[in-house]
């Protein structure tokens, strides 16, 4: 079983649209959670960081973590074609620098 | 400008060569990392730096070497004992003043194809 499990898709949605992307994990020893967004062929981009559990909002994202439940999830709202990417999440614990990657899920917004 | 370049974007190899794959910071981070992505996976560490004149290995070392003279470059040897290179690798580097901190921001990436 892999430390983190992430549905690779695809996700397809219709513009305008929320849209929901998921990570469960198994090591609980995980307290600092990333998403980064990554366009094809480029490197990926830090979207989100939060650490422990709660909410963080910035614009039309908003990050949630949920140790009890080790999920983590990012919603995007009013969900716009320029969102089409591969969104991975990241996370690791508080002892070490390496951080583990979910596989990544693949997001299409159709205009 | 602040950032990460890599280069060559797209590098291609023989069977038996080693290559060398650039990675330049100018965000003055003390550490920094190589990955490599494969179609339909996440991320995997190959090696890690947290400070000049001394790496880590990460979970895929085999096949690969690294140096850190200088605090700004993190250059990668992809050699002939890597059986299997074709894959999209990506450098990082985090400012590392502890683990709260510890974001890390990616390159471009180099796309490495073996012929």
């Amino acid at each position: 079983q892999k430390e983190v499990e992430q549905d690779p898709g695809p996700l397809s949605v219709p513009e305008g649209a929320i849209v929901s992307l998921n990570c469960t994990y198994s090591n609980s020893a995980f307290q600092y959670f990333m998403w980064y967004r990554q366009y094809s062929r480029k490197g990926p981009e830090l979207l989100m960081y939060t650490y422990s559990s709660g909410n963080k909002e910035d614009g039309r994202f908003t990050a949630q973590v949920d140790k009890s439940s080790k999920y983590i999830s990012l919603f995007i709202r009013d969900s716009q074609p320029s969102d089409s990417a591969t969104y991975l999440c990241a996370m690791k614990a508080g002892n070490t620098g390496k951080l583990i990657f979910g596989q990544g899920t693949t997001l299409q917004v159709k205009p | 400008d602040g950032g990460i370049t890599q280069s060559p974007k797209y590098l291609f190899r023989k069977e038996g060569q080693n290559v060398t794959l650039s990675c330049e910071q100018n965000l003055n981070h003390d550490a920094m990392y190589w990955y490599r992505q494969d179609p339909g996976q996440g991320l995997r560490l190959i090696y890690y730096s947290q400070i000049v004149n001394d790496f880590q290995k990460g979970d895929i070392a085999e096949g690969y070497s690294v140096s850190r003279e200088k605090k700004e470059s993190f250059p990668l040897t992809v050699t002939s004992a890597q059986k299997n290179p074709t894959a999209f690798y990506l450098c990082a580097s985090s400012p590392w003043t502890g683990p709260s901190t510890d974001t890390q921001y990616f390159g471009p990436g180099t796309r490495l194809t073996v012929l």
